[in-house]
């Protein structure tokens, strides 16, 4: 089955620098590679996602990278603000199983 | 609805005793997800709804969890002879076929 690995598993960043999260994964099958942030007590909530017929995309200051052929991905955040501070979460979907799997969560702390 | 709820929202439960949780998927969504998270882990995959159907079980822990979907939206997550080992807080999540779920608020089971 799919194996996804996410790194680092903490980060602490100061305000104003950018923040940089990585995702192996094992299935060239995978096409869809969706980003959550959870922030404390709450519900992970999407934030951004790219499909495997795009190597970027952007929105404000997140932006997403895919390299099929090395199989990882990346999640970039600049100009980071203390509200960043969550766990992100990366996950692959591969359409032939239907099923939804996730790294094991960065969490990323913005110091003033 | 205008997004997936759960309930109960807390659950407090002595062992051995069973337990029932429902999720409640937003409308039109055939993709329906069960996961488990414990405190400050990541997100354990438990179970996968294509409309009714299961296509992957795999991540049910044991014989002791099962779970099932009727027309195609609610589902119910079903803990029998419940274990201390079962506390933690389980999301349910729904999408269309190939897009990233949206997470509903979770149920936190403590099992005494």
């Amino acid at each position: 089955g799919e194996n996804v690995e996410q790194h680092p598993s903490t980060l602490s960043v100061q305000e104003g620098d950018s923040a940089v999260i990585k995702c192996t994964y094992s299935d060239s099958a995978s096409n869809y590679f969706p980003w959550y942030k959870q922030e404390l007590g709450k519900r992970p909530q999407l934030i951004i996602d790219i499909r495997s017929n795009v190597g970027e995309k952007k929105d404000q200051r997140i932006a997403v990278t895919l390299n099929k052929t090395a199989k990882h991905f990346s999640l970039h955040i600049t100009e980071t603000q203390p509200e960043d501070s969550a766990v992100y979460f990366c996950a692959t979907y591969t359409g032939t199983a239907s099923k939804l799997t996730f790294g094991t969560g960065t969490r990323l702390q913005v110091t003033l | 609805g205008a997004g997936v709820s759960q309930s109960p929202s807390n659950k407090v439960t002595e062992k051995g005793k069973d337990v029932e949780l429902r999720c409640d998927p937003i409308s039109g969504h055939t993709a329906l997800y069960w996961y488990r998270q414990s405190l400050g882990q990541g997100l354990e995959f438990l179970i996968y709804f294509q409309g009714n159907s299961a296509p992957d079980k795999s991540g049910l822990p044991s014989d002791r969890f099962s779970a099932e979907r009727t027309g195609g939206s609610v589902s119910t997550l079903t803990i029998q002879r419940t274990q201390q080992e079962d506390s933690a807080v389980y999301l349910c999540a729904s999408s269309l076929r190939a897009g990233g779920p949206t997470f509903g608020p979770g149920t936190r089971l403590t099992v005494l």
